[in-house]
Parts: structure tokens; C-alpha cells; sequence
């Protein structure tokens, strides 16, 4: 079974500052990784995906993550936070066998600030 | 836009009632899930269906039950709905790449 913990719940953070959200995940077996962005009363948007190659992942809307398998993590980051960026931020896992659902973290909500 | 849409968008039901909720899958997508989210939590899986059968449920008990139909749209049912149910149901799709594309959601409101 996956587990995810993202360690922080709320991130607040100044207007064009960068961020890290964390995201630690455990498994037994290998992974895929994803970030999830909810805006208010929304459904689930996907930021970006690592599936397999390189360990540094761009995705939409200026944030990257980086895989590191040593440390089990996949912290999001963003060089320059827009108020637009508020949002409510999961990390999810599944497994590389065939159709296993995600397993999401709390979620960290970040917060911009003008 | 993710190509999955839910329906209806919000619902208030007494508890003991029963309720569908409504999904339609991107085309190709022969996976379906649905995840429960509780206010100020995560989502949690619900139960998952590829090519018309289940194949995979979380901690939810019996009354949770689904259908997916040849067409790409799926069907979330709940009976004798409790206090508790009350959520954000969502419902996603998934290419055989992996990963998952999700809808709106449905807010329902059991009082």
C-alpha cells in the first residue's frame, strides 16, 4: 500500500516570492507522482506528473518538482508566486502496476500574499 | 477543461434517501474512479471500474455502489445516506499512460 504526507498544511507566502510545498510519499513498490491544484469549490486540476526519465518534472503555470528516490519526496516548487497561485495544493501516488488508484496527501493550502 | 464532466453540480438529500450522481469519462479512457473529499481532507478512492467491472474499492461499505457503461459515463449510487456522506464526490478518468483526469465534482449536502 502508498502512503503520502505533505508536511506542511498551510503555506503562506508573499507575492513574486518562490515556494517549495513537501511531499513525502512510502511504498513497497515502485511509483508514479503527481500534483493536484483545487481552487475553490472546483474539481481536481493536474499541475504535473513524474512517470519515469528525468527527476526534474515542469509542469503548467510555472511549477516544476523534482523526484528524489533516496528520500522518497516530490516537493513542488515555483520561483515567483501569483496571487493567482492561492490554492489548494495534493500530492497523490499509485503504484506502476496497472490501474491502482491515487492516494492523495491532505493537501497544503497556499496562500499569496499582496 | 479536463473533458469529464459530473452531474448535478450540487444536491441536498435527507438522510435515509438515496442518490445518483452522474460522470461522463473522456473518450478512450477505459478507467473510471470515483474518490469521496471531505471538507478540509483529501480525496479519498471510493471504487474504481475498467472496462465496464469493478476492480478495485477503498474502505467504503456496500451501500456505495457504481456502474460504468460502454459509452464512457459511470454512475455513483449511495443508499440510505448518512450525515457523514455529506462531500465533494469525484469523479476521474484515466488513460492506460496513468494518472487521472478529474471533473467539477458534485457537493452533496445530506441533512
Amino acid at each position: 500500500a502508498q502512503s503520502v504526507t505533505q508536511l506542511d498544511s498551510q503555506v503562506p507566502v508573499f507575492e513574486e516570492a518562490p515556494v517549495e510545498l513537501r511531499c513525502n510519499y512510502s511504498s513497497s513498490v515502485s511509483v508514479y507522482l503527481f500534483w493536484y491544484v483545487q481552487y475553490p469549490n472546483q474539481g481536481l486540476q493536474l499541475l504535473l506528473k513524474y512517470l519515469s526519465g528525468s527527476t526534474l518534472v515542469k509542469g503548467i503555470n510555472g511549477f516544476e518538482a523534482e523526484f528524489n528516490k533516496s528520500q522518497t519526496s516530490f516537493h513542488l516548487r515555483k520561483p515567483s508566486v501569483h496571487i493567482s497561485d492561492t490554492a489548494e495544493y495534493f500530492c497523490a501516488v499509485t503504484a506502476w502496476s496497472g490501474n491502482t488508484p491515487l492516494v492523495f496527501g491532505k493537501g497544503t493550502r497556499l496562500s499569496v500574499i499582496a | 477543461e479536463t473533458g469529464v464532466t459530473q452531474s448535478p453540480t450540487h444536491l441536498i438529500k435527507t438522510r435515509g434517501q438515496q442518490v445518483t450522481l452522474r460522470c461522463s469519462s473522456q473518450s478512450g479512457h477505459n478507467t473510471v474512479s470515483w474518490y469521496q473529499q471531505a471538507l478540509g481532507q483529501g480525496p479519498q478512492f471510493i471504487f474504481q471500474y475498467y472496462r465496464e467491472e469493478e476492480n478495485g474499492r477503498g474502505n467504503f461499505p456496500p451501500r456505495f455502489s457504481g456502474l460504468q457503461f460502454p459509452n464512457y459515463s459511470s454512475e455513483l449510487n449511495v443508499n440510505a445516506l448518512e450525515l457523514d456522506d455529506s462531500a465533494l464526490y469525484l469523479c476521474a478518468s484515466s488513460p492506460e499512460t496513468g494518472g487521472a483526469f478529474f471533473g467539477q465534482g458534485t457537493r452533496l449536502t445530506v441533512v
